[in-house]
């Protein structure tokens, strides 16, 4: 069974440019969520995919936007880049049906850092 | 809006040192809370689900436990590799998380 994976592992970009994250779904999830967790605080939400479309966002402005594919991969992408965005991004993929549909899993994570 | 708040922020442990982790929540109906291990600069590892009160889940050293209000997770006689920080969260399509407890076993 294939985990979450996630590229770039590292990443520096500068204020106002534009980064495209991305995440491969665990073998046999259909559900993607991004989380970004700033240094030291819990994972925050900042949405979720399920068949292609966006189901659900967190407290995050538009320039926070997604794509999910049809083989379930999933693109997170941040325009316009703030010093605040540095985080460690992550995804968690999850299944949408069975005993364990509510568990989410996620993978090593993207860290950002704008300078 | 759901809430979550986990105590202590850090704990550091004697080798063989039992101890246990707090996270109290605010949900309006609870889809399920998670426990998390996390080591640095990686992503969480799944631990745990708990559903409803009175439920527990034991893997290992680690036994989680839940009532109305909060739940639990009890380290028995901890390792040093047990060190990491341990993340609570509720909810369903969309994880709150608390801020962790970073925990340290010194040998």
């Amino acid at each position: 069974e294939t985990g979450v994976t996630q590229s770039p592992t590292h990443l520096i970009k500068t204020r106002g440019q534009q980064v495209t994250l991305r995440c491969s779904s665990q073998s046999g999830h259909n559900t993607v969520s991004w989380y970004q967790q700033a240094l030291g605080q819990g994972p925050q939400f900042i949405f979720q995919y399920y068949r292609e479309e966006e189901n659900g966002r967190g407290n995050f402005p538009p320039r926070f936007s997604g794509l999910q594919f049809p083989n379930y991969s999933s693109e997170l992408n941040v325009n316009a880049l703030e010093l605040d965005d540095s985080a460690l991004y992550l995804c968690a993929s999850r299944s949408s049906g069975g005993a364990s549909y509510n568990e989410q899993f996620f993978g090593p994570g993207t860290r950002l850092t704008v300078l | 809006e759901d809430q979550v708040t986990q105590s202590p922020e850090a704990l550091r442990l004697q080798e063989g040192e039992s101890s246990s982790l707090n996270c109290s929540y605010t949900v309006s109906g609870l889809r399920g809370l998670f426990w998390y291990r996390q080591d640095p600069g990686k992503g969480p590892e799944f631990l745990f689900t708990l559903y409803s009160a009175g439920e527990e889940k034991e893997k290992e050293r680690l036994k989680a436990t839940l009532t109305k209000k909060e739940s639990f997770l009890h380290i028995t006689a901890p390792k040093p590799e047990d060190s990491a920080t341990y993340l609570c969260a509720v909810g369903r399509r969309a994880l709150t998380f608390g801020s962790g407890t970073r925990l340290q076993v010194q040998p």
